[in-house]
C-alpha cells in the first residue's frame, strides 16, 4: 500500500519569502509523485508532477520539486512567494503505469502575508 | 475546451434523505474518478470508471453510496440514505492517457444535517 504525509498542516510565510512545503512518501513500488494546488473556491489544479527522468521538476507559477528516492521525499520549493500564492497544497502518489487511482496527504495550508 | 463541471456546487440535506451529485468529465476522457474529503484530512479516492465499467470501486465506504455512468459520459454519485458522516466535498476527475494527470471538477460542498 501506499501513504503521503505532509509534515506541515499550515505554514505562514511573508511574501517574497522562500518556502519548502515537505511531502514524505511510502510505497514499495515506482510511483508517480504529483502536487496540487486548491485556490479558494476552485477545484484542484496540477502544479507540478515527476513520472521519470530528472529528479527537478519544474512546475507552474514558479513552484518546483524534487524527487530524493533515498529519502522518499517530494518537497515542493518556491524562493519567492506572493500573497497570490496563498492556497491549500495537496502531495500525491500514484502507482506508476496504468490508470491508477491519486493517493493524496493531508493538504498544506500556505499562508502568505504582506 | 471545457474542464470537467460537477453539480450542485453546495448541497445542505438532512440526515436519512437521499443526494445525487453530477460530475461531466472533460469531453473524450474515458477515465472518470471520484474522490472525498471529510473534514478537512486527506482526500480519498472512491471509484474509477473507465467508460461506463467499474474499474476500481475499493475506495465506496459502504452500500449507501452508488455511482453511476450511464453511456460512458457524465457520472452520477447518489448517496441513499445520507448520513453526518458523510459530510464533505466531493472531487470528480477525468483523464485520458496514462501518463497520472487527472483534471479535476471544483467539487461540490455536500452537508448532512
Amino acid at each position: 500500500a501506499q501513504s503521503v504525509t505532509q509534515l506541515d498542516s499550515q505554514v505562514p510565510v511573508f511574501e517574497e519569502a522562500p518556502v519548502e512545503l515537505r511531502c514524505n512518501y511510502s510505497s514499495s513500488v515506482s510511483v508517480y509523485l504529483f502536487w496540487y494546488v486548491q485556490y479558494p473556491n476552485q477545484g484542484l489544479q496540477l502544479l507540478l508532477k515527476y513520472l521519470s527522468g530528472s529528479t527537478l521538476v519544474k512546475g507552474i507559477n514558479g513552484f518546483e520539486a524534487e524527487f530524493n528516492k533515498s529519502q522518499t521525499s517530494f518537497h515542493l520549493r518556491k524562493p519567492s512567494v506572493h500573497i497570490s500564492d496563498t492556497a491549500e497544497y495537496f502531495c500525491a502518489v500514484q502507482v506508476s503505469g496504468g490508470y491508477n487511482k491519486l493517493i493524496f496527504g493531508a493538504g498544506t495550508r500556505l499562508a502568505v502575508h504582506p | 475546451e471545457a474542464g470537467v463541471t460537477q453539480f450542485p456546487s453546495h448541497s445542505v440535506i438532512e440526515k436519512g434523505q437521499t443526494v445525487t451529485l453530477r460530475c461531466d468529465p472533460i469531453s473524450g476522457h474515458d477515465n472518470l474518478y471520484w474522490y472525498r474529503r471529510v473534514m478537512g484530512k486527506e482526500i480519498k479516492f472512491l471509484l474509477h470508471f473507465v467508460k461506463e465499467s467499474k474499474q476500481d470501486e475499493s475506495g465506496m465506504p459502504n452500500n449507501r453510496f452508488l455511482a453511476e455512468r450511464t453511456g460512458g459520459t457524465y457520472s452520477t454519485l447518489k448517496v441513499q440514505p445520507a448520513e453526518l458522516e458523510d459530510s464533505g466535498v466531493y472531487f470528480c476527475a477525468s483523464s485520458q492517457d496514462t501518463s497520472g494527470r487527472e483534471y479535476f471538477g471544483p467539487g461540490t460542498r455536500l452537508t448532512v444535517t
